[in-house]
């Protein structure tokens, strides 16, 4: 079980706006990053740290922290960000764990 | 770019010993870390551990009985090997590179290669 709560599911309607939430008291040690993953692909990265983006990732995705929450948010959703979203942190341990992950479903 | 590929078998059987090698091209091996993540088919995923170019390892306390990560930066590979296998190691798994920022209190991993099932079974 993942030391990293996220929501199983979230839905969103096309062209707005969406969080997706990732919760544990790692978090307020350490930043988390954040995957996405579409079926019968290997996870990308999306962003890490204060919000830093990987380059060819859009300005749609953004990232936030406080406290032991962090998230993403994407803004102006498109059909295509339908997919399953990780976060990932380093735990009280020194070791990394991901969250349950969240199936985001665009209408 | 950096690239990463999984290679191995596809079919193990139980309590035989489970082992992967992930090739990176596009880049040299030594520096970073270099990990592996499963994921049971329609499940979350599983950080296994890493291994930076110097050879230092760090498991998942679930797993670090059974695992063992290896380099070879000659050959800019590292692998993976897990003991006494069930039918819950059925997983795809996944080769990535880790990068880790201590003093930024931050981690990731990126790239990650496209991954490789593999299923426990007789």
């Amino acid at each position: 079980s993942s030391e990293l709560t996220q929501d199983s599911a979230v839905s969103v309607a096309l062209g707005q706006t969406v969080r997706i939430t990732c919760q544990g008291d790692s978090l307020r040690r350490y930043f988390a990053s954040w995957y996405q993953q579409k079926p019968g692909q290997a996870p990308i990265l999306l962003f890490y740290g204060k919000n830093i983006r990987p380059s060819g990732i859009p300005d749609r995705f953004s990232g936030s922290s406080s406290g032991k929450t962090a998230s993403l948010t994407i803004t102006g959703a498109l059909a295509e960000d339908e997919a399953d979203y990780f976060c990932n942190s380093r735990d009280t341990s020194a070791t990394w764990v991901f969250g349950g992950g969240t199936k985001l479903t665009v209408l | 770019q950096v690239q990463l590929q999984e290679s191995g078998p596809g079919l193990v059987k139980p309590s035989e010993t489970l082992s992967l090698t992930c090739t990176v091209s596009g880049g040299s091996i030594s520096s970073d870390y270099w990990s592996w993540i499963r994921q049971p088919p329609g499940k979350e995923l599983e950080w296994i551990g890493y291994i930076s170019d110097s050879g230092s390892t760090n498991y998942n306390p679930s797993l670090k009985s059974r695992v063992t990560i290896s380099i070879d930066t000659s050959k800019n590979q590292f692998s993976l090997t897990l003991d006494s296998v069930t039918a819950a190691d059925t997983a795809f798994y996944y080769c990535a590179r880790m990068i880790i920022n201590v003093a930024a209190k931050m981690g990731w991993f990126d790239p990650w290669g496209q991954g490789t099932l593999v299923t426990v079974s007789s």
